[in-house]
């Protein structure tokens, strides 16, 4: 089976930078993903890596090292409209569903 | 927009009763997922769609089933609801290629069921 850890709840001050961790445990990898859900809302896509390396869109970046199973996402020049649930994502080889983290909770204070 | 559409938004069931949720698709997109989301934990998978058949299985009872249709949307169907069942349920729409991970999954806003 696949498992998949990242803190519950990380608070970060406006304008800040903050990484929020993500370790799994796959019995094969494709890739790992973000996702970013305020309340109330649909996930929505932020990132993903196939490789291992830091891929940047905007303020987000997202890291991923396959040998140490693990990756994070880094959120630079925090705003207030950051604060949501932020969850990482695995996909297996073939057309497998993605697994989801239990989430992470973002509260961004002034 | 052709996102993905869900319907209805909120439900009240009681204990018992069979409750059906619909799904369609981003525009262009093919294959269906659905997922359970209960308050302050990640999507749980519980199977997914693709070509009118039932393709992927998570480990969920059969009182879970589906259903997809020839123009992609989809629907989650749940008998003999249990207060368990309470949660939000996510639909989400992706396009099946061979090898491709899935990383561009395009959700729902969900429907939120609350059993009473």
């Amino acid at each position: 089976g696949q498992s998949l850890e990242q803190p519950s709840e990380v608070t970060a001050v406006e304008g800040a930078i903050v990484q929020i961790n993500c370790t799994y445990q796959t019995s094969g990898f494709y890739g790992l993903s973000w996702y970013q859900q305020h309340d109330g809302g649909a996930p929505t896509f932020l990132s993903y890596n196939g490789l291992d390396g830091l891929e940047e869109t905007g303020r987000f970046s997202s890291f991923l090292s396959r040998s140490d199973s693990y990756g994070y996402l880094l959120l630079q020049e925090l705003q207030m409209k950051d604060s949501a649930s932020y969850f990482c994502a695995v996909s297996e080889p073939g057309n497998t569903p993605l697994v989801f983290g239990k989430g992470t909770r973002l509260s961004v204070i002034a | 927009d052709a996102g993905v559409t869900q319907s209805p938004t909120h439900l009240i069931k009681t204990r018992g009763q069979q409750v059906t949720l619909r799904c369609s698709p981003k525009s262009g997109h093919d294959t269906v997922s659905w997922y359970q989301q209960a308050l302050g934990q990640g999507p749980q998978f519980i199977f997914q769609y693709y070509e009118e058949e039932e393709r992927q299985r998570g480990n969920f009872p059969d009182r879970f089933s589906g259903h997809q249709f020839p123009n992609y949307s989809s629907e989650l169907n749940v008998n003999a609801l249990l207060l368990g069942d309470s949660a939000l349920y996510l639909c989400a729409s992706s396009l099946r290629t061979g090898g491709s991970p899935y990383y561009g999954y395009t959700f729902g806003s969900g429907t939120r069921l609350t059993v009473v």
